[in-house]
């Protein structure tokens, strides 16, 4: 069985700080790991993706992920969020078939 | 580019009335689409993806139904609502058929039954 734990359901942080959010997988074949990012009363829009190669990946919006198959994660990280960072984040897990395997999602708050 | 629209962004409905949601991608053809329902508190759940016309495949029983009349229109349907049946759906695309493609997401419809 695949899974997807995000281990911080709320994360507060100030304006202008840095930010990591945590991901962890379990799968027994290989994966395709996603970030997505939903803002209020809104969809799902991408942010990045690993699929193959190098294992840090750069998104939009100046977020960044480190695969890390010996640790099995796949963390989320931007070195200095702004209020319009404020949103739900959702890790996603695809292996071996179309069908996406959801974290529960972790809702970053940023403060002036 | 490609985009996709789904229709009503919001609905109240009564419980035990009919419901249909309508979903339609541009710019691509023959996508793989999907349905998903956000409850509070519980993520995302894969409920319907259709490969093709008229192919639909259900990953949860439940009182809804799913429909693909053309190749980009994906409907969720349901004859007699329930309350559970409250939540934020969505509805995504992806093309190709390794199954190992990339999904995008609509904005969604937020659905509340009373």
């Amino acid at each position: 069985a695949q899974s997807v734990t995000q281990l911080d359901s709320q994360v507060p942080v100030f304006e202008e700080a840095p930010v990591e959010l945590r991901c962890n997988y379990s799968s027994s074949v290989s994966v395709y790991l996603f970030w997505y990012v939903q803002y209020p009363n809104q969809g799902l829009q991408l942010l990045l993706k690993y699929l193959s190669g190098s294992t840090l990946v750069k998104g939009i919006n100046g977020f960044e992920a480190e695969f890390n198959k010996s640790q099995t994660s796949f963390h989320l990280r931007k070195p200095s969020v702004h209020i319009s960072d404020t949103a739900e984040y959702f890790c996603v897990l695809q292996g071996g078939s179309e069908k996406l395997v959801f974290g529960k999602g972790t809702k970053l708050t940023v403060n002036p | 580019s490609q985009t996709i629209h789904q229709w009503p962004a919001t609905l109240v409905q009564p419980v035990g009335s009919p419901l249909s949601l309508e979903c339609t991608v541009e710019g691509t053809s023959n996508p793989n689409l999907y349905w998903y329902r956000q409850a509070a508190g519980r993520g995302l759940q894969l409920l319907f993806y259709s490969v093709g016309i008229g192919q639909i495949s259900s990953e949860v029983p439940q009182n809804l139904s799913a429909s693909r009349p053309q190749d980009r229109q994906f409907i969720l349907s349901s004859k007699k609502l329930l309350l559970s049946d409250s939540g934020f759906y969505l509805c995504a695309w992806s093309v190709g058929t390794s199954g190992q493609e990339t999904q995008y997401f609509g904005p969604g419809t937020r659905l509340l039954v009373l």
